[in-house]
């Protein structure tokens, strides 16, 4: 069974770069047709979908952080990554990672998370 | 960019209750719509995909319908674990609805 762990620094200064990692077990994560996602949650509201990447390296992000994001893959180590730069305290969240499966319709692939990390905090405070 | 409304933003049942939850996009998008089920502290579980395909695990009293703009989610009869918020999700620019809190009454 697939399990997904976010790891990284709790607390980011205003201006830097956050980083986190996403470790895949139970599985490879170059199996299957999988993309894999990040998505963040601001301590009492909602999700925002921050974007994902395909194991060949093809990715999609949330137009509304795109200047700011990258995610990659390397899967040697059965990992993907989320760097968001230029932090403020606006970016202070839960971040979770995330399995998209996806399933074939008449004209598109429905995708969905299926597989959630338990998600990490990170703050962002001088 | 798509929208996504969610109502009510919050409702009050009781165990056994029938339960409907309303997602609205701000165009069409046929069925592409999630539906994910968060409780505190933890992290979201899917319920619903493609707008009506239950997920292989969730109980069979979670069902989903609706396409084009307007989405419905429906506990058919409510029960203890199933307070927790809700979240519709579109799965074409994967953008989340405001969630539902559903609180005991």
């Amino acid at each position: 069974q697939v399990q997904l762990q976010e790891s990284g620094p709790g607390l980011v200064k205003p201006s830097q770069t956050l980083s986190l990692t996403c470790t895949v077990s139970g599985g490879s994560i170059s199996s299957g047709s999988y993309y894999w996602s990040w998505i963040r949650q601001p301590a009492g509201k909602g999700l925002e979908w921050i974007g994902r990447i395909y194991t060949s390296g093809s990715t999609n992000y949330n137009p509304s952080l795109k200047s700011r994001v990258t995610i990659s893959v390397d899967t040697s180590k059965n990992q993907f990554s989320l760097k968001l730069s230029s932090v403020t305290a606006a970016d202070t969240a839960v971040y979770y990672c995330a399995r998209s499966d996806m399933v074939r319709g008449i004209r598109h692939y429905y995708y969905y998370m299926d597989v959630w990390g338990k998600g990490t905090t990170v703050t962002v405070s001088s | 960019d798509i929208q996504m409304t969610q109502s009510p933003s919050s409702l009050s049942a009781s165990v056994g209750d029938r339960v409907t939850i309303t997602c609205r996009a701000s165009q069409s998008i046929s069925s592409y719509l999630n539906w994910y089920q968060q409780k505190p502290g933890k992290a979201p579980k899917l319920l619903i995909y493609a707008a009506s395909s239950l997920q292989s695990g969730v109980p069979s009293r979670f069902s989903g319908s609706g396409s084009g703009t307007d989405f419905t989610l429906t506990i058919s009869s409510l029960q203890p674990e199933d307070f927790a918020t809700y979240y519709c999700q579109q799965s074409w620019e994967f953008t989340f609805g405001p969630g539902t809190k559903v609180d005991i009454k």
